[in-house]
């Protein structure tokens, strides 16, 4: 089955430093993956949607120089926290999917950054 | 824009008993998914529906992209399924994914 990975669970970083997750497709082609934050007490926000061989669109209030997102192919796609604040903690939660009409959005368990 | 309701915000149950979480969307919807985010904060699929209803074990799940609602029923609630409930949906021929603003359920001996 469709299964999606997302690593690390649970990470911590000091305020100022970045940090990278991951996020890992099996079972099927992410023809698409969107990266979301649910920050304490809020529901998720939609940070950017990537598309292979398409630009990667950010949402307002977030922007490639402090999410640089990278999609080299159809089953990985990574995303930074660059200069990481206590407003960035949450947790990070990586959204894929397939193309050819498929609308079928799988999801990982989600990175949950602390930072200090 | 796009919004989904999700109701109630918070639940409270007796081991045993059952109740329904319900998410009302403000324009059409391709499908829903429901999640479970556990103590840990780990996200876990529960249901994946883009028409009619799923069971799995004392879950239930329906949809009804026509009247633009999502219904996520427990029956015989266990301690271990406290935690915080989410419905997804993608939005009719975007990729852009609303989510609702979660229930949390409380179960209690």
């Amino acid at each position: 089955g469709a299964l999606v990975y997302q690593y690390p669970r649970r990470t911590i970083c000091k305020s100022g430093t970045s940090m990278r997750m991951e996020c890992q497709a099996v079972g099927f082609q992410a023809t698409s993956v969107a990266w979301y934050r649910q920050s304490p007490q809020k529901t998720f926000e939609l940070i950017a949607l990537s598309t292979v061989n398409s630009a990667i669109k950010y949402e307002q209030n977030f922007t490639q120089e402090k999410f640089p997102i990278s999609h080299p192919n159809l089953s990985f796609s990574s995303m930074t926290v660059l200069n990481a604040y206590l407003e960035d903690r949450g947790l990070y939660l990586c959204g894929a999917r397939t193309g050819g009409g498929q609308n079928t959005l799988y999801f990982g368990a989600g990175t949950r950054l602390s930072v200090l | 824009g796009d919004q989904v309701e999700q109701s109630p915000s918070a639940l409270s149950l007796h081991e045993g008993t059952g109740s329904a979480l319900r998410c009302n969307f403000t324009t059409t919807m391709r499908a829903v998914q429901w999640f479970r985010k556990n103590s840990r904060g780990s996200l876990i699929n529960l249901f994946y529906l883009a028409s009619g209803t799923k069971e799995n074990g004392r879950l239930k799940s329906a949809f009804d992209s026509k009247e633009r609602y999502s219904t996520l029923h427990i029956r015989d609630a266990q301690l271990e399924d406290s935690g915080t409930y989410f419905c997804a949906a993608p939005r009719t021929g975007g990729y852009k994914v609303v989510f609702g603003s979660g229930t949390r359920l409380l179960v209690s001996p």
